[in-house]
């Protein structure tokens, strides 16, 4: 199994800032993805990052608003553009396993004032 | 599109008492199934998989069997713990695919 960390765990953040998430990976890995996770809601995919080209985005996700970074197979950043209040989530990355299964990071909770 | 749903939640259990979360499942391709747990303040687990039909998933307790027939993928336990108080969070992957569709989630709150 990926052991996953991310920093930072929590931030506040105050409006029309921009906070930006690290997610390492203790082993290689193809792809990483990550998450937003709204208050007492599921996970919804933001996007899916390849090493050496663009992000994915979901439905409803843009990069100017999320743009990822993915500059090796072991690391990747999400940033969270132009804050507002709607944004306060928790934020989570993931890395594909050899089963099929996904493995998470601890996420980094944000909070927007 | 491919979607799960979960039993609604909140569940709440005695210590030592079965545990049924229901989870079903509809998909256009072959999926491979999953249950995660998040514990509070923390990011998901995987706690057990499957990935072929009457395929059982079990880890800590909890088991899950491959349900092709009713699209389903129900999670038990036996006899809970305080300690499995968390959030459970059923999730398929198509063969197609590397995205994972996730449930709602339920949440178990488990009483000494």
């Amino acid at each position: 199994s990926a052991v996953i960390s991310q920093k930072p765990s929590r931030d506040i953040c105050q409006r029309g800032t921009s906070l930006t998430i690290q997610c390492q990976v203790d082993s290689q890995v193809t792809m990483m993805f990550w998450y937003r996770q709204q208050p007492g809601q599921s996970l919804t995919l933001i996007a899916t990052a390849n090493q050496g080209s663009e992000a994915t985005y979901e439905s409803g996700f843009v990069i100017d608003k999320f743009p990822i970074s993915r500059p090796n197979l072991t690391f990747s950043t999400l940033t969270v553009s132009n804050l507002s209040p709607e944004d306060s989530s928790i934020y989570l990355c993931s890395a594909g396993g050899q089963g099929y299964e996904q493995y998470f990071g601890p996420g980094t909770r944000l909070t927007v004032t | 599109g491919d979607s799960v749903t979960q039993m609604e939640g909140p569940v709440t259990l005695s210590e030592e008492a079965f545990l049924t979360i229901n989870c079903t499942y509809t998909a256009t391709g072959y999926p491979s199934l999953f249950w995660y747990v998040q514990y509070p303040g923390e990011g998901l687990q995987l706690l057990l998989k499957a990935t072929k039909a009457d395929d059982k998933g079990s880890n800590k307790g909890f088991e899950a069997t491959y349900r092709k027939e009713t699209t389903s993928f129900h999670l038990e336990k036996g006899s809970v713990q305080v300690s499995d108080s968390a959030v459970y969070f059923c999730a398929l992957r198509v063969d197609y695919g590397q995205n994972f569709v996730f449930g709602p989630g339920t949440r178990l709150s488990v009483l000494p």
